[in-house]
């Protein structure tokens, strides 16, 4: 299995709602990333989980809250979103923190998010 | 730190064309460079990378693209493009020991029948 796999694939949800994004992966790979992109725009790092633990927050606003239960899992947990957070959320993988230069990251298809 | 900047926002091309994307870089330490491509609602896929090595690098998809370390440059390159080439294409940096890939503003390319 050499995939990442996010559901939804499309979230519509309004601005008091709570929902969770999932992402997941078996192959064995022990660094975990959400990435947020806007149209026509490159990814920008949210989070970043090495071994299941929080590594790296890049300021992102507390309506958004990650969570790595397990080291296949990650879910980026969402509440009181605002119009402008409607984006392409992008899940990535590695083999490990710091060597991403040996193995790039291996992204999930996202879920297309519209906050109404 | 590292940068990374793709020249053309759009690369209008006709099918069975060549097409070069191109990618420059900066950094003060030794890089590792990808080109991503983002298919329309789509996630982003490798198409090839240089760690080391051969300055030529394949790729999938009949991509190939060439380091030259002189000109900061990672252009990407394909002899004859098809329809399906359509797509949004990332160049991509990152450093030894570091967690994060920087990426470009990115490059449409559009294949005309």
């Amino acid at each position: 299995d050499t995939e990442v796999t996010q559901t939804p694939k499309h979230l519509v949800m309004g601005m008091t709602n709570k929902k969770s994004l999932k992402c997941e992966q078996h192959m064995g790979h022990r660094a975990m990333y959400w990435y947020k992109q806007k149209a026509k725009k490159p990814p920008e790092l949210m989070f970043v989980y090495s071994y299941e633990k929080l590594s790296i927050n890049e300021s992102v606003p507390s309506r958004f809250s990650p969570e790595c239960p397990n080291s296949s899992l990650l879910n980026l947990h969402l509440h009181a979103l605002q119009p402008e957070d409607s984006a392409l959320y992008l899940c990535a993988s590695s083999q490990v923190l710091n060597r991403v230069a040996n193995y790039g990251y291996t992204f999930g298809s996202g879920t297309r998010l519209t906050v109404v | 730190a590292q940068s990374v900047t793709q020249l053309d926002s759009q690369v209008p091309v006709f099918e069975e064309a060549p097409v070069e994307l191109r990618c420059n870089y900066s950094s003060s330490v030794s890089v590792y460079l990808f080109w991503y491509v983002q298919y329309p609602n789509q996630g982003l896929q490798l198409l090839l990378k240089y760690l080391s090595g051969s300055t030529l690098v394949k790729g999938i998809n009949g991509f190939e693209a060439e380091f030259n370390k002189s000109q900061t440059s990672f252009h990407l390159r394909k002899p004859s493009v098809h329809i399906s080439d359509t797509a949004e294409y990332f160049c991509a940096v990152t450093g030894a020991g570091s967690y994060q890939l920087t990426f470009g503003k990115g490059t449409k390319l559009s294949v005309i029948p």
